[in-house]
C-alpha cells in the first residue's frame, strides 16, 4: 500500500458526460502528479500540483482540468469524453516540488460507453 | 486485476535465472531515468532510479545500466523470483519549464516455476 488512495476504483459513464476522479496524497505529500494509462499509448503524464499550485503539464487535452485543494487532496475533471479517454487514471505523490521517486495510487478505471 | 498493455513484448524467465530487461529512451537530453514495476491491477512501483552522470546503479537483486551513447536503458533483476512477474517500464525525465515525463511502452516478465 503506497499510502496514496484514489476514488472511484471504477467508473462507467457515457460520451459527453463530465466525471471527477479524486486523489488523496501520502500524509505529508504537497505534490501530486497525473498520469493516464491506455492500452495502445502506455503511460502519460498528464500535470503536476505543487502545494496547491501547478507547476508542470504534460499531454493533458484542454477538456481535461485539475486542481489542488488546501488540504492537498487532488481532482482531476473529464469533460465530453469520448470513447479514447477510457483508460487507467494514476495518480502519485511525493514530499518534494521535484521528486522523482513518486507513490503511485491503485488508479480509476474508466470506461466511456 | 486489469491487464495493462495486452501486446507488450514478453520475457519468460525461470525462477532462479537473472533476467535483463531493456529500453531505448529518446530524448539526448534527458537526465534522469526511472524503473517502474507494475503488478496487474495496482499502480507503479518505483525500483530504482540512475542519473545521467552515471552508468551503472546497483539496488537490491537489481541493477540499472545506463548507455547514453545508444540512448539505452537495461533493467537486470538477479534470481528473479515469481513475485517479479509484473510488467517493467522505464522512464526518462528532463527538465524544460516544469519537469517532462516519458514512459516506455514496458515489457511484461513471466517467471516459470
Amino acid at each position: 500500500d503506497s499510502g496514496v488512495t484514489q476514488t472511484p476504483k471504477h467508473l462507467i459513464t457515457a460520451t459527453g458526460q463530465r466525471v471527477t476522479l479524486r486523489c488523496s496524497p501520502r500524509s505529508g505529500d504537497l505534490s501530486v502528479y497525473w498520469y493516464q494509462q491506455s492500452l495502445d499509448q502506455g503511460l502519460q503524464f498528464l500535470i503536476q500540483y505543487y502545494n496547491g499550485e501547478e507547476r508542470a503539464k504534460g499531454n493533458i487535452l484542454e477538456r481535461f482540468s485539475a486542481q489542488q485543494f488546501p488540504d492537498l487532496h487532488s481532482e482531476l475533471n473529464l469533460s465530453s469524453l469520448e470513447l479514447g479517454d477510457s483508460a487507467l487514471y494514476f495518480c502519485a505523490s511525493s514530499p518534494l516540488m521535484s521528486s522523482y521517486e513518486q507513490y503511485f495510487g491503485p488508479g480509476t478505471r474508466l470506461t466511456v460507453t | 486485476g486489469e491487464s495493462v498493455g495486452l501486446h507488450l513484448p514478453t520475457l519468460s524467465v525461470q525462477e532462479g535465472d537473472n533476467s535483463i530487461i531493456n529500453c531505448a529512451y529518446s530524448n539526448s537530453a534527458s537526465d534522469y531515468f526511472i524503473w517502474y514495476k507494475q503488478e496487474s491491477g495496482k499502480g507503479p512501483q518505483f525500483i530504482i532510479d540512475i542519473r545521467s552522470n552515471m552508468d551503472k546503479r546497483q539496488g537490491q537483486r537489481v541493477t540499472v545500466l545506463l548507455n547514453k551513447t545508444v540512448k539505452h536503458l537495461s533493467l537486470q533483476i538477479a534470481a528473479t523470483q515469481p513475485g517479479d512477474s509484473a510488467v517493467y517500464f522505464c522512464a526518462e525525465i528532463w527538465d524544460n519549464y516544469g519537469q517532462n515525463f516519458v514512459f516506455g511502452p514496458g515489457t511484461r516478465l513471466s517467471v516459470l516455476p
